[in-house]
């Protein structure tokens, strides 16, 4: 399978652990994104990569959460002391370099549980 | 004012129906609009690009009106497997290079009956 890939699929963690998930995308692709969804919205943007540079970050990101893309090839999204509201299906996507990366495909999602 | 905002849903229509989904953005200078499909637990897939000129895949058109920054989705002879949520996406210019980021409405359900 060449499409975007996450791991773990399913996370539960207790309140104030930390959780790292990965997110592998296409391979010719060299930007890549990160979402939450949570139920009956639509997903929210927090952060993007252009190969291994992180170019934006959303408000909502706050300082426990950190992502990183040092190879400009996979990537990871940390979140430290988990909280309650930080239950969520955490997106990845990628899209290639043409038409101004508009495209996204993504990746099957992380579903967050903290307890 | 959300930046994209859709019909609120959900969307219950029979086999066989047309279905229609609009779409509003508050920035006039959004360069970009998408529908994409998602699924019930699934991740977003891309439906369509919508242009312009408006354009047609199948049983979709989706059209674009700049003036009254609205966009719209036909869903014509629906199938049980178009249930779904439909969600609007919006570009807006980022930067003075090609990275736009994506805006996203909450998405419309629909769901086909029998």
């Amino acid at each position: 399978d060449t499409g975007v890939s996450q791991d773990p699929r399913h996370k539960i963690t207790k309140r104030g652990q930390n959780v790292t998930f990965r997110c592998d995308p296409i391979s010719e692709h060299n930007r890549l994104y990160w979402y939450r969804q949570t139920l009956g919205q639509g997903p929210e943007f927090l952060t993007y990569f252009q190969n291994e540079a992180q170019l934006e970050k959303s408000r909502l990101l706050s300082d426990r959460f950190s992502a990183e893309r040092p190879k400009g090839s996979f990537s990871t999204l940390e979140i430290q002391r988990t909280e309650q509201g930080d239950s969520a299906m955490y997106l990845c996507a990628s899209s290639p370099p043409v038409r101004g990366g508009l495209e996204q495909f993504f990746g099957p999602g992380t579903r967050l549980t903290v307890l | 004012r959300k930046e994209v905002e859709q019909d609120p849903g959900p969307f219950n229509v029979p086999e066989g129906a047309t279905v229609a989904f609009n779409c509003t953005y508050s920035n006039s200078a959004s360069q970009s609009f998408f529908w994409y499909r998602q699924d019930c637990r699934k991740e977003p897939k891309l439906l369509m690009s919508v242009y312009s000129s408006g354009n047609e895949d199948g049983r979709f058109t989706a059209q674009l009106n700049r003036a009254s920054q609205y966009i719209s989705l036909l869903i014509r002879d629906s199938k049980l497997s178009d249930s779904a949520t439909y969600l609007c996406v919006v570009s807006l210019s980022h930067n003075a290079g090609n990275n736009r980021k994506l805006i996203w409405g909450l998405g419309t359900s629909l769901a086909v009956n029998p």
